[in-house]
């Protein structure tokens, strides 16, 4: 089945470690999305893929980036993780067009010691 | 700041009662997707919305959009236990970019069996 994979599931990460979360994508779609979920909050939006074209929202630290190597892979890099940073990643796609509802993967929770 | 405001924040429900979450926003929107994410899962596209006083209806859903494309609601008629999860409102043109996700704070439903 075409889906978005993420991995790990879940990553434990030391204060001020970088960390690589990886998702992956089997629906061919342009568009990817890396959200960032707090307990009981709403998943906010850090950046997104346009094919290549990477675009940053503007509350997103410089400490995380983004790296699309293919149209299948999209990574997530945390330069130097803090405790405020433990939450829920979550990565989706979307085909651009007239619907471009987003599909998200299982998410990658992430916690910093 | 949140630009779609989502209420109420919690609903806990007899089993067989009907539940409702109302949505607004301060723009007119372009359209409105609703998604629905179970404990411990992940965002799921449940519709979008994209004309003025549009209603839709998936089984016991129904999905409305106001005449003005601002405000929506999603009501859920004779609730079952499998209902639970938190459903979230989303604008899909945040910033006017089309496909970034801005969610409602998302109303959690409980169900009692």
């Amino acid at each position: 089945d075409a889906m978005v994979i993420q991995n790990p599931r879940y990553q434990v990460t030391q204060f001020g470690k970088p960390v690589t979360l990886s998702c992956s994508q089997t629906l061919n779609h342009n568009v990817m999305y890396w959200y960032q979920q707090k307990s009981s909050q709403a998943p906010k939006l850090l950046f997104h893929y346009y094919d290549k074209d990477f675009n940053n929202e503007a509350d997103t630290p410089d400490n995380f980036q983004s790296r699309r190597p293919n149209t299948s892979f999209c990574f997530l890099d945390i330069r130097s993780p803090g405790l405020g940073d433990a939450a829920m990643y979550l990565c989706a796609t979307s085909r651009m067009g007239v619907r471009y509802e987003q599909y998200f993967g299982p998410g990658t929770r992430l916690t910093v010691t | 700041g949140q630009q779609v405001m989502q209420i109420p924040q919690y609903q806990h429900v007899q089993e067989g009662e009907d539940f409702t979450t109302y949505c607004n926003s301060s723009t007119t929107l372009s359209n409105i997707q609703w998604y629905k994410q179970r404990p411990g899962g992940h965002p799921v596209f449940l519709i979008q919305l994209v004309k003025s006083g549009e209603v839709k209806k998936q089984k016991r859903l129904t999905f409305q959009f106001g005449e003005a494309k601002k405000n929506s609601s999603l009501h859920i008629t004779a609730t079952q236990t499998t209902d639970v999860g938190t459903y979230f409102c989303a604008d899909p043109n945040y910033g006017g970019s089309q496909g970034n996700l801005i969610f409602g704070k998302g109303t959690k439903l409980s169900v009692k069996p």
